[in-house]
């Protein structure tokens, strides 16, 4: 069974402070996926990385794919309180159609 | 707004029971994905309908079923239900059956068992 481990689970900071958040796993994934959740909405696509070692930036955000495409990271610089929410990895698992989350990292930024 | 819609918001109701949640896809996408999220378990994969038929199972108890209809709504029946069912209830949609593509999430339906 694929899994995918997310940490920290949680995670409160100051505006303007930078920090990572990972996702790993023991099973190579053909893509990973980031979704952030914000409360009393569904999870909403931020980004997919396909090639290991592959990186992509969203504004501050910056996203990794592991060379052995078995983990990942966000990196979020200078994070402003509009960064708060759920953030979640993802991988297609079974032929693409089943996609596996991780259990999420919690998010705070405080003004 | 992602274009899925999802009713009721909210339900709340009694061990035993059952119910029925309903699902309206983005326009043209064929695809439907159901997941539950849960507190300890996190989300969870149910099951996936493309054009009418099922796709894929994920972790879906055989209390529950679904079923996708000839205009592209689908419905997540759940019966004997029981506390442990609580949760919220994602529906998601894509526009291709082989899950690469982008899921568009609902913003879903929170469950109460009591």
């Amino acid at each position: 069974t694929q899994l995918l481990e997310q940490s920290p689970q949680f995670l409160s900071i100051q505006e303007g402070e930078n920090l990572t958040v990972y996702c790993n796993s023991s099973s190579v994934f053909s893509s990973l996926q980031w979704y952030r959740q914000e409360p009393g909405e569904g999870p909403v696509l931020l980004v997919t990385v396909v090639t290991g070692g592959e990186v992509k930036k969203l504004k501050r955000l910056t996203f990794q794919f592991g060379d052995a495409r078995k983990d990942s990271s966000l990196h979020i610089t200078a994070a402003q309180p509009g960064d708060t929410g759920l953030y979640l990895c993802a991988g297609f698992s079974g032929g693409y159609n089943k996609l596996i989350f991780g259990a999420g990292t919690r998010l705070a930024v405080h003004p | 707004d992602s274009g899925v819609t999802q009713t009721p918001k909210h339900l709340i109701t009694a061990t035993g029971q059952r119910v029925t949640l309903r699902c309206s896809p983005r326009s043209g996408d064929l695809s439907v994905y159901w997941y539950q999220q849960s507190l300890d378990q996190g989300l969870q994969f149910l099951i996936q309908y493309y054009n009418g038929e099922e796709r894929a199972k994920g972790n879906i108890l055989e209390r529950f079923s679904a079923q996708q209809f000839p205009d592209l709504h689908s419905e997540l029946n759940l019966s004997s239900l029981e506390l442990g069912d609580s949760a919220l209830y994602f529906c998601a949609s894509s526009v291709e059956g082989q899950g690469k593509n982008e899921q568009f999430f609902g913003p879903g339906t929170r469950l109460t068992v009591l």
